[in-house]
């Protein structure tokens, strides 16, 4: 069975720094999709970025980059420029290529000091 | 575009009773999956529908099931409820089954059981 683990279950940082979320997972499939979800205090999960397992590039969206590293099986969420709204709990999780079902981590509590 | 709805937002229950919650998904959707989110499990997949079919299952008991009309919209239900089953629940929609599309979250239904 596929496993995500976050070993971080929460994080700080100043507001305009950069932090990195960690996340590793354990498959044996070969085609896979990988996510970072924020969930704010409103619980609305809001998806940050993906990343396709067949993909050798890192995915990029605004502030927010991964570092995808498939022979690791590890997926890092980096958070540049933070902002105040960034403050939530944020969740890896991994999809097969078929099929909706996600398996999510346990969250990263990421806290923003103004 | 309506975004996916969840109702009620709030429920509370008395153990031994039986709920059923309810999720609108993304017109066009037909991809609805449902999660359990507590603090001690985390996200759990309980299942997911497509076309009214029931296509993956998670690990939980035959006391929770759901269904998918023909319209896409989804229902779930929990007979003979327990105190452990005070959770977030989660509605996902998706376009599609196969390959990679976004899931789409509603605000969930949080349900206490007293």
């Amino acid at each position: 069975a596929q496993t995500v683990t976050q070993s971080q279950p929460e994080m700080s940082v100043q507001e305009a720094e950069t932090v990195t979320l960690s996340c590793t997972y354990d498959t044996s499939e070969s085609d896979y999709y990988l996510f970072w979800y924020k969930q704010p205090p409103s619980r609305q999960m809001i998806l940050v970025i993906r990343q396709e397992a067949y993909k050798q590039q890192n995915a990029t969206e605004n502030r927010f980059s991964v570092n995808f590293q498939k022979a690791a099986k590890s997926f890092s969420l980096k958070i540049s420029d933070s902002q105040l709204g960034d403050a939530a709990m944020y969740f890896c999780a991994y999809s097969r290529e078929y099929g909706n079902k996600l398996v999510f981590g346990a969250g990263t509590i990421l806290r923003v000091k103004s | 575009k309506a975004g996916v709805t969840q109702t009620p937002r709030y429920l509370i229950k008395t153990r031994g009773q039986q709920v059923t919650l309810s999720c609108s998904p993304i017109s066009g959707h037909r991809s609805v999956s449902w999660y359990q989110q507590t603090p001690g499990q985390g996200l759990q997949f309980l299942f997911e529908y497509f076309s009214e079919t029931q296509r993956n299952k998670g690990n939980f008991p035959g006391r929770f099931s759901g269904r998918q009309f023909s319209n896409s919209r989804s229902e779930m239900n929990v007979s003979t409820l327990e105190l452990g089953d005070s959770a977030l629940y989660l509605c996902a929609s998706s376009s599609s089954y196969g390959g990679y599309t976004e899931a789409f979250f509603g605000q969930g239904t949080r349900l206490t059981v007293v």
